[in-house]
């Protein structure tokens, strides 16, 4: 079965400055998508940002970016200039391209301090 | 256009009761998922529907839980019995197809007294 694993519980950064939450998973899988979720107390899951797996080249969104290494099953997000509207829960998810279902990390709460 | 929805917002009722939560996906979206989020368990998938039939509910915890969906739109999640257990937040999400990333809706916030 696949897993996602999210290291790090909690992570803070100030303001304008970068910060990077880790990601690995599990799969036997060559193709397959990678997703993060912004989830703020407002409690709607937001998506950040998709990988697919075959592609090579990082996806990039805004301020948002990976660095997805497929061969180590690491996918790291990293934001750059934080905004204190960043402040959220981060979920690092998997998917297979046969679609169904989420498999999400334990989440990293991400404070963005002024 | 409009998200996904969901209601109610919030539930609290007695163990032993049935409860009723009710997703609205973005319209024209064929593929609807549910998910549970509680402190112990993280996010868990739960069912998949792609039309009205529901290719994978291996998530489903028991048989106390059923879901279906009519029209190819609005589902319904339900829990026969309610225990303590159960309390959780239930999310929907919704997607063009099963190829397309999901969309969440806000959640349903269950509580059992």
């Amino acid at each position: 079965a696949q897993t996602v694993t999210q290291s790090q519980p909690e992570m803070s950064v100030q303001e304008a400055e970068t910060v990077t939450l880790s990601c690995t998973y599990d799969t036997s899988e060559n193709n397959y998508y990678l997703f993060w979720y912004k989830q703020p107390p407002s409690r709607q899951m937001i998506l950040v940002i998709r990988q697919e797996a075959y592609k090579q080249q990082n996806a990039t969104e805004n301020r948002f970016s990976v660095n997805f290494q497929k061969a180590a099953k690491s996918f790291s997000l990293k934001i750059s200039d934080s905004q204190l509207g960043d402040t959220a829960m981060y979920f690092c998810a998997y998917q297979e391209t046969s679609g169904s279902r989420l498999t999400f990390g334990e989440g990293t709460q991400l404070t963005v301090n002024p | 256009g409009a998200g996904v929805s969901q209601s109610p917002s919030n539930k609290v009722t007695e163990k032993g009761k049935d409860v009723e939560l009710r997703c609205d996906p973005i319209s024209g979206h064929t593929a609807l998922y549910w998910y549970r989020q509680s402190l112990g368990q993280g996010l868990e998938f739960l069912i998949y529907f792609q039309g009205n039939s529901a290719p994978d509910k291996s998530g489903l915890p028991s048989d106390r839980f059923s879901a279906e969906r009519t029209g190819g739109s609005v589902s319904t999640l339900t829990i026969q019995r309610t225990q303590q257990e159960d309390s959780a937040v239930y999310l929907c999400a919704s997607s063009l197809n099963q190829y397309q990333p999901q969309h969440f809706g806000d959640g349903t916030r269950l509580s059992i007294l």
